[in-house]
Formats: structure tokens, sequence, C-alpha cells
């Protein structure tokens, strides 16, 4: 029972333009949301969360949107970099006495210079 | 270097044969989370440990076992290996048990053979 579902397995953007992964969740305790970066031979690593009291969280090029109604949210990159070449990993969570964290099965973003 | 260290990078062993992943966390983290992901599939939590004490404890075999010990590193013991359990087994740290913001190592890949 996949309760996070990242439904593209890959991605490819021109440097310079927005990337825009997405992720799906079933669960409807889930309240708290996640996106990790992982380049290979590497652990994931944290890039940015949100809380579902949100639908908006911005950190630098990152943004990452809640729809709480779709059980739907997205991480916007811009402007994508080729840096920004990895997987990303989209992770929820019912914080009320569960911390463990449930996780997609990846987007592989591919920035085109 | 994330600051999580696990041990070995690989490791190749037969069906029916025991192993031990061995995590130490980040220098001051007190929780300390095990997950596997299999070939295109998501981080599946396994266990997880705070300050010594088992936590919370996901979809792990029974023939799997895990501890803290009390200098906060942590043991992951794979037994009757089957060629299912081939995949990369993923330790995390946090400083408590309530922040998302893990930090991965880079891992350990199982190759049962």
């Amino acid at each position: 029972d996949q309760q996070v579902k990242q439904n593209s397995p890959s991605l490819s953007v021109q440097e310079g333009r927005i990337s825009i992964l997405n992720c799906d969740y079933t669960n409807s305790m889930f309240d708290y949301f996640l996106w990790y970066k992982k380049y290979p031979a590497e652990g994931p690593t944290f890039l940015i969360s949100i809380s579902s009291i949100k639908d908006k969280n911005e950190d630098g090029r990152f943004t990452v949107f809640l729809n709480k109604s779709a059980k739907h949210l997205s991480l916007h990159i811009v402007p994508s970099q080729p840096g920004d070449s990895a997987v990303y990993f989209c992770a929820a969570s019912a914080r009320r006495g569960n911390e463990k964290l449930t996780f997609g099965t990846g987007t592989r973003l591919t920035i085109i210079p | 270097d994330s600051g999580v260290t696990q041990t070995p990078k690989h490791l190749i062993t037969a069906t029916g044969q025991r192993v031990t992943l061995r995590c130490s966390p980040r220098s001051g983290d007190l929780s300390v989370y095990w997950y596997q992901q299999s070939l295109d599939q998501g981080l599946q939590f396994l266990i997880q440990y705070y300050n010594g004490e088992e936590r919370a404890k996901g979809n792990i075999l029974e023939r799997f076992s895990a501890q803290q010990f009390p200098d906060l590193h942590s043991e992951l013991n794979l037994s009757s290996l089957e060629l299912g359990d081939s995949a990369l087994y993923f330790c995390a740290s946090s400083v408590t048990p309530a922040d998302y913001g893990y930090t991965f190592g880079s891992g350990t890949r199982l190759t049962v053979v």
C-alpha cells in the first residue's frame, strides 16, 4: 500500500527553467511533509518541509506547495541549475505519536545545460 | 560528510548468513532511524531508537533486530538472509524524535547471493 506516490520516475528540465516535482498521498492523517534530495552514493539530504497548517513554504530557489483537499504537494525549483540533478523523495508523517517518515519512490530530475 | 557514519559501505554475503550493519549518529543526536531501500522502491522505515530505547517499529522482519548502545551508536542485525534482503540500508539521526530534518548516512549496500 503506497501511501505516498511520486508518479513521475524521471523529469528533464532545461537549465534556468522551472522544475516542478509532484507528490500525492492517501493517508489523511499525514500532517507534515518533507522533500529530500539524493545524489548517487550518498544518503538523502533534507531540503524543505511544510506543515499542514500552511499551503506554501519557501526557501531560496525551492518552494513547496500543499493542497490538502487534493492530498497533493509539489516542489518548485526556480531557476533550475545543473547541481539540482538528483533523485528527489517526497516524505510524509502523521506527527501525533508517530514519528516515522513514509517515503515516495522518488523522481530523478535531470537538468539539461 | 553528513556526520552520520555507516559501516561497511558494501557487503556481499550468502543466503542464510547473518550480518551486522553499524551506524554512528551525528554528534549530539539522540535519535537513530533505520530505513531500507530496495530496488526502485522508496525508503521503508524499519525501526527507531531514542537515547537507547526502542521508540517506533515499522515493517521490520522478525529476522532483523537492532539496538542502540550507551554511546548512541546503533547496530542493525540481519539474520537468515534471503535474496530479497538485498537492498540499501540507511541510518539517519536527529537531535530529538520530533526533529524531522533527519541527517542520513551514505548507506550500506547489502547484496545477498
